[in-house]
């Protein structure tokens, strides 16, 4: 089956420890992208990659660190969380086609305490 | 940035009846499309329109496009209960879906 991964679901933490969301996908696509959920704001992109270790900044970068060492997967790095970054995180994957949808994973619900 | 917002941000209809929900953005787009989110679940795309188009359907879903006004609306006909949820409309600049920016949303709630 065709899926975007994410691991954890759920996830506490508490200031400053450092932590990885994970996000894999099945389908070869050669872009890949998170996002950030918080209420009132809608999902505001964090960072994408076109493909293996090409990376760039989205709209709310600050705090994150990204990599792309394999084609699957595209790791989201907080190397010090604060409570500002509680929220609703996705991952998200598509084929190097014009006029292509996303394929989200399920989402990780990130709680900073 | 918010490329979209979204009108209404709530709506609340019965089961049967059509709902509308408008998207305004501000930048030439590539395709602008609509996704739907169960209560804090993935998103699901429903729809795409590319900017040479002016509308387009799918089942019980229509869709249009005004580039002059800058703006999409999404209507589901004969609503279900099962279409409650939030969608969202997403521009892309880039036609590769790499770089998407989203509305803010309309809850919808059909109820029975």
């Amino acid at each position: 089956e065709a899926q975007v991964t994410q691991n954890p679901r759920y996830l506490i933490t508490v200031t400053g420890k450092k932590l990885t969301v994970t996000c894999s996908q099945n389908m070869n696509h050669e872009y890949m992208s998170w996002y950030r959920q918080d209420p009132g704001l809608g999902l505001r992109q964090i960072y994408y990659s076109m493909n293996v270790e090409v990376t760039d900044k989205g709209d709310v970068p600050e705090g994150y660190k990204v990599s792309r060492k394999e084609k699957r997967n595209f790791p989201l790095i907080l190397e010090s969380p604060s409570p500002n970054q509680t929220s609703l995180y996705f991952c998200a994957s598509s084929p190097p086609r014009r006029g292509t949808e996303a394929f989200f994973g399920q989402g990780t619900r990130l709680t900073v305490v | 940035s918010q490329q979209g917002e979204e009108d209404p941000q709530a709506l609340s209809i019965q089961e049967g009846e059509n709902a509308t929900m408008n998207c305004s953005y501000k930048t030439s787009i590539n395709n602008l499309q609509w996704y739907r989110q169960n209560s804090g679940r993935g998103l699901v795309h429903l729809i795409l329109i590319r900017s040479n188009e002016r509308e387009k359907h799918s089942g019980r879903l229509r869709v249009t496009l005004d580039t002059s006004k800058k703006s999409s609306s999404l209507l589901i006909t004969a609503s279900r209960a099962a279409d409650t949820a939030s969608y969202f409309c997403a521009t892309d600049v880039t036609g590769t879906a790499s770089k998407l920016t989203f509305g803010t949303g309309t809850r919808l709630q059909v109820t029975l």
